[in-house]
């Protein structure tokens, strides 16, 4: 079974802190995406990378920044935690050639205040 | 633990054809249910159900959702070979932190002319 995994399920910050949310899949996939949800908005992207050290922007990139440092882990870093940030943050990883098979991580619930 | 389980994994139909996919679940303070249709980079939302027994349409597709059982359905009718997808059900529920996503495993749909 793949498996994707979301360094933490719950987190509330501060306005103004940095923050990181880890997410890790275990199948080698190449691609990695970083999602969030809000009520009535549906999935929206944030970035995505289909390699190591490669990373594209998604529809929403603005006040958020990413990292792939190894295959298996992608980074979302918030610089600047704004308040419009608290959301729903949702990993997910697929094969190459494959991006619409996306297997999906617990979500991480960011609550900033 | 919440749970959210799709079926069948996947399905072959030709055009014309009417299709029925399922999806199950077992959370504590369930809040909605959503369809996302996914065939590129982000999932393309298509339904949020809230109450039990209300059909939601849209053009050849519609879903139920029953509240008791605790599963939904989505139909699609004369289905065409642009209806090839994975097609993804997730679960909204609620906790002290906010409202929590759980996706199933996904649908994988092919359509043949």
């Amino acid at each position: 079974d793949v498996k994707v995994t979301q360094s933490s399920r719950y987190l509330v910050k501060r306005t103004g802190e940095k923050v990181f949310l880890e997410c890790v899949q275990d199948m080698d996939h190449e691609n990695m995406f970083w999602y969030r949800q809000d009520p009535g908005l549906g999935l929206r992207l944030i970035y995505f990378s289909y390699d190591v050290k490669m990373k594209e922007k998604g529809d929403i990139p603005e006040g958020y920044s990413v990292s792939r440092e190894k295959k298996e882990r992608f980074s979302l870093i918030l610089e600047s935690a704004s308040t419009n940030q608290t959301s729903m943050y949702l990993c997910a990883s697929s094969w190459a050639g494959q991006a619409y098979e996306q297997y999906f991580g617990p979500g991480t619930r960011l609550t900033v205040t | 633990e919440d749970k959210v389980v799709q079926s069948p994994l996947s399905l072959v139909v030709h055009e014309g054809d009417t299709v029925t996919l399922n999806c199950s679940y077992e959370v504590t303070n369930f809040r909605s249910l959503l369809w996302y249709k996914q065939e590129k980079k982000a999932p393309t939302f298509l339904f949020m159900l809230t109450s039990s027994g209300i059909e939601k349409k849209s053009g050849r597709l519609s879903s139920i959702l029953d509240k008791k059982e605790l599963f939904s359905i989505l139909n699609i009718t004369a289905t065409q070979t642009g209806d090839s997808a994975i097609y993804l059900c997730a679960v909204e529920a609620v906790d002290n932190a906010g409202n929590m996503l759980t996706f199933g495993g996904g649908t994988r749909l092919m359509v043949k002319p």
